[in-house]
Formats: structure tokens, sequence, C-alpha cells
């Protein structure tokens, strides 16, 4: 079937404007997972769903981060005026609720000029 | 809080020989599991293989195997038979085994070169 998809694939933005990043997890998967990938860094955790609910937004940088998730399906990261040190690779994964195992999609490459 | 740390940035090995990941984690909690996962160039994050805290046998998938040592939290990744598919980074994660739904933990990498 289907793996997790992500959209866009890469994002240049302007310093200061506002991004959405999408996640379309495995059909079924309830949890699904926000990471950023840094350059030369691991992930860094970001926001946590189960169905449509967060129960885990400890990693979210800053309040200019945000993401919601409807119809526990797809997922979008919102990032508000953007700056230059959230340049990264925005990875989303997606896990059953019966195993432990997460399916990452290809991640977005987010540039801010 | 958890931590994974992997002390090798970058590492090389000559085709069709072995090379060893290392990997350290510090953890309190006695339930858990661990993950090497390979990130070739296409940013795919893929999962090459995983052991339960609990068992005690190391895992292995096919060239892929593990050493791990949980008195000293330890988790090493040995590719045998190195392919020039093999070099990517490679990510050693960590993940509570107190709730499914837990966050994964991930070490810094290592990128691993393969020399034909």
């Amino acid at each position: 079937g289907a793996g997790v998809s992500q959209s866009p694939s890469n994002k240049v933005t302007e310093k200061g404007k506002d991004v959405e990043l999408r996640c379309d997890p495995i059909s079924g998967h309830t949890a699904l997972y926000w990471y950023r990938q840094s350059l030369g860094q691991g992930l860094e955790f970001l926001i946590y769903f189960q169905g449509n609910s967060a129960p885990d937004k400890s990693g979210l940088p800053s309040d200019r981060f945000s993401a919601e998730r409807t119809g526990g399906s797809v997922s979008t990261l919102t990032i508000q005026r953007t700056q230059q040190e959230d340049s990264a690779v925005y990875l989303c994964a997606s896990s059953h609720i019966r195993n432990y195992e997460q399916y990452f999609g290809p991640g977005t490459r987010l540039t801010v000029t | 809080a958890q931590t994974v740390t992997q002390s090798q940035p970058e590492m090389s090995v000559q085709e069709a020989e072995t090379v060893t990941l290392s990997c350290t984690y510090d953890t309190s909690e006695s339930d858990y599991y661990l993950f090497w996962y390979k990130q070739p160039p296409s940013r795919q994050m893929i999962l090459v293989i995983r052991q339960e805290a609990y068992k005690q046998q190391n895992a292995t998938e096919n060239r892929f195997s593990v050493n791990f040592q949980k008195a000293a939290k330890s988790f090493s990744l040995k590719i045998s038979d190195s392919q020039l598919g093999d070099a990517a980074m490679y990510f050693c994660a960590y993940r509570s085994g107190m709730n499914r739904d837990d966050k994964i933990i991930f070490g810094k990498g290592t990128r691993l070169h393969i020399l034909p």
C-alpha cells in the first residue's frame, strides 16, 4: 500500500513569511509524528498526534510553530514568520496503534532566505 | 530524560568488508526499544533493524546485526559484506516501551562511506 507522503518536497520562502507543510499518513495509522532534521543533526521531535488530538507538543520550538490534524488523517505543520534557523528537513511519521514501528515520509526541505 | 549518543560522525569501509557503528544510550527505564535507521540521499528514513530490550538475543536482518549490551547501554550495528548501496546516514534511536505511541529519540547519526 501507499506509504507516508509529504508535500511539498522542497519549499523556499522568504524570512517572515508563513509556510504550511502537509503530511498524509498511511491509511489506518492513528498516531502521527513530526520531526525536524537540521543540517548535521539528528532528528528532533516536534509534536505527536493520536487521532486528532496532540498529547505531546513538547518539541515545538516556539509559538510560531503549530500543527493540526483533521479527520484523524492529514496533518499540517504551520510555521509563522519564518526565520533562517527554521531551515531544515521536516519529516513526518505514522504508526499503527498495534505496534511501535514508525514509518517515515520523504520529508519537506524548507529553506528560508 | 533519555539520550542517544553516536560518537562516530563519519566512517568508511571497503566494499565487501565488515563495519561496526557504535551507539550508546542512557535511560532509567527497563522496557524500551532500540532501532537503527538508514537515511540515503533520498531522505527516506528506512528501518534497518530493531531490538526489544527484554530480548537477550541480538537481532539480525540478513547482513545487518546488532550487539546489544543492556548493562552497558550499548547498541552497535554490524554491517557484513558492505555494499555500495549501504552508503547512507545511519541513526541509532530509542523508544520507550511504556507507551506504544511515544516519540523516538535519535542520535546525531553516522555517515557511512563505502569505498569501491
